[in-house]
């Protein structure tokens, strides 16, 4: 499979706790996306990785927020003090094939879903 | 600001068209369309770049108006596998962030 996969692909937590999510994009794509979507709305940007930069960060974005990709290969998410607020679907998407072409083609991951308790 | 989509839902009979306007108040380098099953990650169709392209993907195809900043997705003699709800993200670049819409729900009947 070279698609964009992530994981856990489920979890549960209480409210408080720390979890960390995975991204690994499609191989040799150089960009990777965060985003969260919740039910009956379309994904909402968090930040945006080209290689290892994190180049854009969403300022709905709080501090308990923190992205990194330190090789520019796999990234993770982690949100410290989890609310209930933070249930959601994150979702991954990378890019780089056509991106020379102007063409940022987002490829999306199967996504993490979580829920505060 | 997210760009808005119309309409929120549309019921179909197998075989029937339907299209899905999504339409940004700023200017527009490229539109993206994706559709997402139930409990599934939003898969790619096809993107659309300002100058007023029109692309096809089997019998969905799309079309970017440059000057009102709007794209359409058509339908065409849907079928059953076309149930979904359809995203429009725009990009404001050639790279970075997309700003998706609310998404139109499709329900193909047979």
């Amino acid at each position: 499979d070279t698609g964009v996969s992530q994981d856990p692909r489920h979890k549960i937590t209480k409210r408080g706790q720390n979890v960390t999510f995975r991204c690994d994009p499609i191989s040799e794509h150089n960009r990777l996306y965060w985003y969260r979507q919740t039910l009956g709305q379309g994904p909402e940007f968090l930040t945006y990785f080209q290689n290892e930069a994190q180049l854009e960060k969403s300022r709905l974005l709080s501090d308990r927020f923190s992205a990194e990709r330190p090789k520019g290969s796999f990234s993770t998410l982690e949100i410290q003090r989890t609310e209930q607020g933070d249930s959601a679907m994150y979702l991954c998407a990378s890019s780089g094939e056509q991106v020379l072409a102007g063409r940022d083609e987002q490829f999306f991951g199967p996504g993490t879903r979580l829920t505060v308790l | 600001q997210q760009p808005v989509q119309s309409p929120q839902a549309v019921i179909l009979r197998e075989g029937e068209d339907a299209v899905i306007n999504c339409s940004s108040s700023k200017a527009l380098y490229s539109v993206h369309w994706y559709r997402q099953k139930h409990g599934e990650a939003p898969v790619f169709l096809m993107i659309l770049l300002k100058g007023g392209e029109q692309k096809g993907h089997e019998k969905i195809s799309a079309s970017f108006n440059e000057k009102k900043q709007q794209s359409s997705l058509y339908l065409t003699a849907s079928q059953l596998s076309y149930s979904g709800t359809y995203f429009c993200g725009t990009g404001l670049r050639s790279w970075g962030k997309l700003q998706f819409g609310a998404g139109t729900q499709v329900v193909v009947t047979p």
